[in-house]
C-alpha cells in the first residue's frame, strides 16, 4: 500500500493546462526531496523531476515540480498528446527508511 | 550514454529462488548506488531494495526482507538481485536503476533499465 496518494486519473485537452498532486507526511515529503517519474505506454520510468522543482536536461520546461509542506505537485502546460503516460511521484521516507512511491496519476489527452 | 540491462527473469515455481542481474555501462558503475524496484502487472511502482556505492550498506523494503539480497560487483559492473522463498505476489517487472544524491542527503533513482519479468506460479 502506497504511503503517497495521487489523484488515480487527470485529463485536459491539448495546449491545457494540467496539475497533479501528491499527499504524503512529515516523514516523506515533509522531510525529503520529492521525485517524478513519467512512464509511457509499455516502457521504463524516466526522472521527469528531482529535488523538488528540478528538471534533469532534456526535460521539457512544460514539466514543473513544486513542494509546500507534507504536498508536492506536477503541473504540465501545454498538455501534448505524447504526455499521455502515467506519473509517479517519490520520496524517501525517513520512518520505513524505503524510499515510496505514489500511486500514480494517469494523464489522458 | 547511460546504459543498465536486466536479466534472469522467468518463470519460477512458489516457494523456489531466482537471481537477477544487471549490467551497467555509460558510467563509472562503482561511484553510485543502485537500487531494485518492480512494478507488478497493471499496477503502481514499488521500490525493493538500495545498495551504495561499494556495497556497504544496504536497505530492503520490508515485503522482501530476509528473503532478497542485493549485492553488486564493481570489478564486472554489475548489480544482483537473489530472490530465495518466491511468492506469487513477487510477480512483477524488475528494474535496476542507478541512484543519485539529492538536497536531503538520500538517494534516488535516475536512468532505469528496461526491467526483466518474473513469474511466480505452479
Amino acid at each position: 500500500q502506497s504511503v503517497l496518494a495521487q489523484p488515480p486519473s487527470a485529463s485536459g485537452t491539448p495546449g491545457q493546462r494540467v496539475t497533479i498532486s501528491c499527499s504524503g507526511s512529515s516523514s516523506n515529503i515533509g522531510s525529503n526531496s520529492v521525485n517524478w517519474y513519467q512512464q509511457l505506454p509499455g516502457t521504463a520510468p524516466k526522472l521527469l523531476s528531482y529535488g523538488d522543482n528540478h528538471r534533469p536536461s532534456g526535460v521539457p520546461d512544460r514539466f514543473s515540480g513544486s513542494k509546500s509542506g507534507t504536498s508536492a505537485s506536477l503541473a504540465i502546460s501545454g498538455l501534448q498528446s505524447e504526455d499521455e503516460a502515467d506519473y509517479f511521484c517519490a520520496a524517501w521516507d525517513d520512518s520505513l527508511n524505503s524510499y515510496v512511491f505514489g500511486t500514480g496519476t494517469k494523464v489522458t489527452v | 550514454q547511460v546504459q543498465l540491462v536486466e536479466s534472469g527473469g522467468g518463470v519460477v515455481q512458489p516457494g523456489r529462488s531466482l537471481r537477477l542481474s544487471c549490467a551497467a555501462s555509460g558510467f563509472t558503475f562503482s561511484s553510485y548506488a543502485m537500487h531494485w524496484v518492480r512494478q507488478a502487472p497493471g499496477k503502481g511502482l514499488e521500490w525493493v531494495a538500495l545498495i551504495s556505492y561499494d556495497g556497504s550498506n544496504k536497505f530492503y523494503a520490508d515485503s522482501v526482507k530476509g528473503r532478497f539480497t542485493i549485492s553488486r560487483d564493481n570489478s564486472r559492473n554489475t548489480l544482483h538481485l537473489q530472490m530465495n522463498s518466491l511468492r506469487p505476489d513477487d510477480t512483477a517487472v524488475y528494474y535496476c536503476a542507478r541512484g543519485v544524491g539529492d538536497y536531503s542527503g538520500k538517494l534516488h533513482p535516475d536512468y532505469w533499465g528496461r526491467g526483466t519479468l518474473v513469474t511466480v506460479s505452479s
